[in-house]
C-alpha cells in the first residue's frame, strides 16, 4: 500500500544532543511537510518542501532544519534539542500544494 | 485562511449517527472545508473535504450550508473506533492546513 512512513515511532534523545527524524513516502508526492504537535495541542506546521524548494514557516526556530535528498525521503534535524522540543513530529505529503495532505503515524520525541 | 469554531467535546452512542458541527462564518468563496481526525497517539487521518456541494465518501458525509458559513460532518453509524479528535479546517487552494483545537468525540457502548 502506498503510504507515509515515519521511523522510529519513539525517539529518546538527550538535552543538546542532535537528533534526526525520518520520513519516507511511496506516494511519489511532490510536497513533504513537517508538523510539531505538543501535548494536548493541535499540529503546527514547521516547514515544507515542494520538490527541492524549502519553505520555512516564519516562527519555526532556527534549531529545526530539514533535508530532502530525494522525492521519497525527508528528514527533520533538531540541532540542539531542549526540553521544550519534546513533542510528536508528524510528516505529511501531498501531490501538489493544492491537494489533500496525508499524514504518517508520527514520531514521539522525548528529551531527557 | 478563515477560522473555525467547533465544540470542544461531544458524546455519541455506538451505532448512532455522529453529527459534528463546525462554524466558519468568515469563509471566502475559494476556501474549502476539510475534515481530519486524530485517534490518540496517531497521525491525523484525512476524512473528507468540500467547497460548496455536499460530499459523501466511504467514511463520512459533509453537509455545507447554502451560505457556507457552517458545515456538519456526519459519521452515519459510529463505532468505538471512531473515538478521536475531529478537526474542521478551512483552507484556500494551496493554502496551509491550520489546525484548531477540534472536537473530541467519544463514542460510548
Amino acid at each position: 500500500d502506498a503510504m507515509v512512513i515515519q521511523n522510529p515511532r519513539y525517539q529518546v534523545t538527550q538535552f543538546g544532543k542532535p537528533v534526526t527524524l525520518s520520513c519516507s513516502q511511496t506516494l511519489n508526492h511532490n510536497v513533504m511537510y513537517w508538523y510539531q504537535q505538543k501535548s494536548s495541542q493541535a499540529p503546527k506546521l514547521l516547514f515544507h518542501y515542494y520538490d527541492k524548494d524549502f519553505n520555512n514557516e516564519a516562527d519555526t526556530p532556527d534549531n529545526f532544519q530539514s533535508r530532502r535528498p530525494n522525492t521519497s525521503f525527508c528528514f527533520l534535524d533538531i540541532r540542539s534539542p531542549g526540553l521544550g522540543d519534546a513533542a510528536m513530529y508528524l510528516c505529511a505529503t501531498s501531490r501538489d500544494l493544492a491537494e489533500t495532505q496525508y499524514f504518517g503515524p508520527g514520531t514521539r520525541l522525548l528529551v531527557l | 485562511d478563515a477560522k473555525t469554531t467547533q465544540p470542544p467535546s461531544m458524546d455519541c452512542a455506538e451505532g448512532r449517527a455522529a453529527n459534528l458541527p463546525c462554524n466558519h462564518s468568515t469563509i471566502s468563496g475559494n476556501e474549502y472545508v476539510y475534515w481530519y481526525r486524530q485517534i490518540h497517539s496517531q497521525g491525523p487521518q484525512y476524512i473528507i473535504h468540500g467547497l460548496k456541494n455536499n460530499e459523501t465518501n466511504e467514511m463520512a458525509s459533509l453537509i455545507i450550508t447554502e451560505d457556507r458559513k457552517s458545515s456538519t460532518l456526519i459519521l452515519p453509524h459510529a463505532t468505538l473506533r471512531d473515538t478521536a479528535v475531529y478537526y474542521c479546517i478551512v483552507r484556500s487552494r494551496g493554502g496551509k492546513l491550520i489546525f484548531g483545537q477540534g472536537t473530541e468525540l467519544s463514542v460510548k457502548p
